[in-house]
Formats: structure tokens, sequence, C-alpha cells
């Protein structure tokens, strides 16, 4: 059974740093392209990046270009999102997804 | 960025009656157009990809259709699992976009 479970949310000030985490089992997660997608309080869906399964392309939305970094590390089947200069309106629920399955999200609150 | 026009944004709907949601893009996506359902706790299930293909485990009374720059989602009988929110996505080209949502309710 495939299974996505993001972790590493919570609640932080702005200008402040945090890294997501997606561990991925029940398929071959170093064959597959992986995405963050954000949904921020009562909004619709926001795509924000995509990394190629060897890492080899990475690409951002242009409201996190600059700020955000998608990694993975095949060898821990796991995706990640690291994100700098949080702003308030980076607040928003994370789901990390690959074709046919999404995670159940992670929160991130970006507050003072 | 392709702009993706999603209507209706609210459906009041009864059991087993058959119902579209439209997807505009504001320009050609080439079937690269993708549907996904959420539900209230927030859980998000991909339904329909490249336009028209069942993702595995989804009801055959869900349908996708179009081409060139409109596209729509179909059920053809609704359940009471059905009654959620609909999105579109285009993957045609970066940034991936995606509709605003239609809210499917019972009426």
């Amino acid at each position: 059974e495939v299974q996505l479970v993001e972790s590493g949310g919570g609640l932080v000030k702005p200008g402040s740093s945090l890294k997501l985490s997606c561990v991925a089992s029940g398929f071959t997660f170093s064959s597959y392209g992986m995405h963050w997608i954000r949904q921020a309080p009562k909004k619709g869906l926001e795509w924000i990046a995509l990394i190629y399964y060897d890492s080899s392309n990475k690409y951002y939305a242009d409201s996190v270009k600059g700020r955000f970094t998608i990694s993975r590390d095949n060898s821990k089947n796991t995706l990640y999102l690291e994100m700098n200069s949080l702003r308030s309106e980076d607040t928003a629920m994370y789901y990390c997804a690959k074709e046919g399955y999404w995670g159940q999200g992670v929160m991130v609150t970006v507050s003072s | 960025d392709i702009q993706m026009t999603q209507s209706p944004s609210s459906l009041p709907a009864s059991l087993g009656e058959r119902v579209t949601i439209s997807c505009r893009a504001s320009q050609g996506i080439s079937n690269n157009l993708n549907w996904y359902q959420q539900k209230p706790d927030g859980t998000i299930k991909p339904l329909i990809y490249y336009t028209s293909n069942l993702q595995s485990g989804v009801p055959s009374r869900f349908s996708g259709s179009g081409s060139g720059t409109d596209y729509s989602l179909t059920i053809s009988s609704l359940e009471p699992e059905d009654f959620a929110m609909y999105y579109c996505q285009q993957d045609a080209s970066f940034p991936f976009t995606f509709g605003s949502g239609t809210k499917l309710e019972i009426k």
C-alpha cells in the first residue's frame, strides 16, 4: 500500500526557517518524481515544487522560488522541503504527492 | 502562467443525479489535465489523469473528457460519498496550476 507521511510542520515566526519531510513507502520511491502542493486556510490548492526521480531537475512556483528548496534522499525514501524567509502568506497545509497519491498533509503556521 | 477557470464554484445536486464540472485553460494544454477530489477532512484523492484516465480504484461513474482548452468531469449518478470539493489541474507547463474548485453539495 502506498503511503506518504509528512512531518516537520509547526508554528514559526516570520523570517524563520523550517524543513518538511515526507516519508514514502509501498512503491519504488527512486523511480518517481515528487511534488509539494499547499493549501492556505479556506483557499484552493497551489502547486509549489517538483523534483525528478533522480534529482536532475527541480521546478518551483514563483511564489516560493529562491526561498524554498525541494530535495530528496532516495536511500531513505524521503522527500524534503526546506523553507526559508517564511512569510505569513506561507501559512498552509503542505502536501507531498506522487502520481496517483497524496499524503495527509502537515500544517505550517507563520505568525508573530 | 496558464490560468484554469473552473465552473461552477458551487453545485447543488441530488443523489442519483448526473453532474458535470467544467474547467477552461487560458491556453491549450494538450489533454494534460487532472482532476482531484477533496473531502472535508482535507484528504485529497486523485481521480483522473490526462483528461480521461481513471486512477486505480476510482468508480466508473466518474469520467473525464475534453481537448484544447476545455475539459469536464462528469459523475453519472451521485453517491453520498461524492459530495466534496473538486479541483482541476494542468500539468502541461510550469508552474502547474489548479482551478479554484467546485463544491458539490447536497440539494
